[in-house]
């Protein structure tokens, strides 16, 4: 059974760095698929923000794309999450999910995480 | 890229059937069969019901089923269950290998 795990500081200062991390139990993240993080603001939808494959190869929502950068570390069985110049707008719970499908980066996530709410305030 | 548009809220009654749209653009919706759908129950993880416009993931009942026609996707949820009250969103692959989520629905079961 895959299970994810989000983990990293609940509150973030204005302007620095959001930094998360997603521990994957019970599959090899470099076994296939796509891997990636979600948000949803408090009382806003989901919002995807990018993806990765174990190879590196990343694909990452456009309104984001300048200030986010996902890595994956094989050997730990886990991917992360850097979201640079963060304001209160990117306060929000944040999801980690595995992406099946075959189109280019994948289509559809299954399993999620429980989430981690990141609060950004000083 | 923008939401994908969905109704706020909808409800039925148990044992009733509702359907959730999902209306993209000839960039999402229109263009690909890959849409899928998420039940959200607030403070879980979402989980997945639908995938690839109408495939059902192992497990999930029969009574949730998936279609498009033009640039609109649709949910359906058949015999209405009290925990189908939940939050539904639709995600679609879209051009530049993105994803689109929508605005969500709310489901109440009356």
């Amino acid at each position: 059974q895959v299970q994810l795990q989000e983990s990293g500081p609940g509150l973030v200062k204005p302007s620095e760095t959001l930094s998360l991390t997603c521990a994957v139990s019970g599959y090899s993240i470099s076994s296939g698929y796509y891997w990636g993080w979600i948000r949803q603001p408090p009382g806003k939808g989901l919002e995807w923000i990018g993806s990765i494959y174990h190879s590196g190869r990343t694909y990452y929502n456009p309104s984001l794309k300048s200030r986010v950068t996902i890595s994956v570390d094989t050997s730990k069985n886990l991917f992360s999450l850097k979201l640079s110049s963060v304001t209160a707008a990117d306060t929000a719970v944040y999801y980690c999910a595995r992406i099946g499908g075959g189109a280019g980066g994948g289509n559809w996530f299954d399993p999620w995480g429980q989430g981690t709410l990141v609060t950004v305030s000083s | 890229q923008s939401a994908l548009t969905q109704p706020a809220s909808v409800s039925g009654s148990p044992g009733q059937s509702i359907t959730i749209s999902c209306t993209g653009t000839s960039s999402d919706v229109g263009s690909y069969n890959l849409v899928s759908w998420y039940q959200h129950h607030p403070g879980k993880a979402p989980k997945l019901m639908i995938y690839e416009g109408s495939k059902r993931p192992s497990g999930v009942s029969n009574r949730f089923s998936g279609s498009k026609s033009g640039n609109t996707a649709s949910l359906t949820i058949s015999g209405l269950q009290a925990e189908d009250e939940a939050d539904y969103y639709c995600c679609s692959y879209a051009a530049g290998s993105s994803l689109v989520f929508g605005g969500g629905t709310k489901l109440t079961v009356l």
